[in-house]
């Protein structure tokens, strides 16, 4: 696609349910990262990969977060007995280059919303 | 870890008034982003600063790397309107982009 596709756009679960939210990102962009924002804060990264490896996954709050990128392209970020904290905007976003360096290209984001 | 401050947190301004919102980092930075989010939108790439003392213009935006590069600044001439929005830097840590917590800007018209 044109730009970065995230979905779903918006999510509400319960407490302790098991949640994926998927990132297509720009066709040919090898990095993907992967950020957090709340309200009135900025993005807080989570992790980031470089072709189908977790380059830099120290973002990562705790073990029931993880992340896949099985062939280099789409991204599933897989939260595991979610809880009320983890209520946020959750960004993906895609880059030619990696590492910090060049443009990062935001989807829409999803929006978790966990009762 | 790799840190970036931005001051003020939220900034009111009247339409044709000049923004500016500043960026300190606590390490030296390679280069340094600024980010543009409108109210319920994602954060849209402005502009990367790479060279030390390096000034860019876009039309009204003036942004601007320190000498030193751990500062930057992003100035706005004659708000308008269509200026709202949050205003984040971003700088390289490690293999990530941190994001700054942002200046939000609201405009009376």
């Amino acid at each position: 696609g044109a730009g970065v596709s995230q979905t779903p756009s918006n999510k509400v679960t319960e407490k302790g349910k098991y949640v994926e939210l998927r990132c297509d990102p720009i066709s040919g962009h090898t990095a993907l990262y992967w950020y957090r924002q709340s309200l009135g804060q900025g993005p807080e990264f989570l992790i980031y990969f470089q072709g189908t490896g977790a380059a830099d996954d120290s973002g990562l709050p705790n073990d029931r977060f993880f992340a896949v990128r099985p062939e280099g392209s789409v991204s599933t970020l897989k939260i595991q007995r979610t809880e009320r904290g983890d209520s946020a905007m959750y960004l993906c976003a895609s880059s030619l280059t990696g590492q910090g360096i060049g443009e990062l290209f935001f989807g829409e984001g999803s929006r978790l919303t966990v009762l | 870890g790799q840190q970036v401050m931005q001051i003020p947190q939220y900034q009111h301004v009247q339409e044709g008034e000049d923004f500016t919102t500043y960026c300190n980092s606590s390490t030296t930075l390679s280069n340094i982003q600024w980010y543009k989010q409108r109210p319920g939108g994602h954060p849209v790439f402005l502009i990367q600063l790479v060279k030390s003392g390096e000034v860019k213009k876009q039309k009204r935006l003036t942004f601007q790397f320190g000498e030193a590069k751990k500062n930057s600044s992003l100035h706005i001439t004659a708000t308008q309107t269509t200026d709202v929005g949050t205003y984040f830097c971003a700088g390289p840590g490690a293999q990530k982009l941190v994001f700054g917590q942002g200046t939000r800007l609201t405009i009376n018209p």
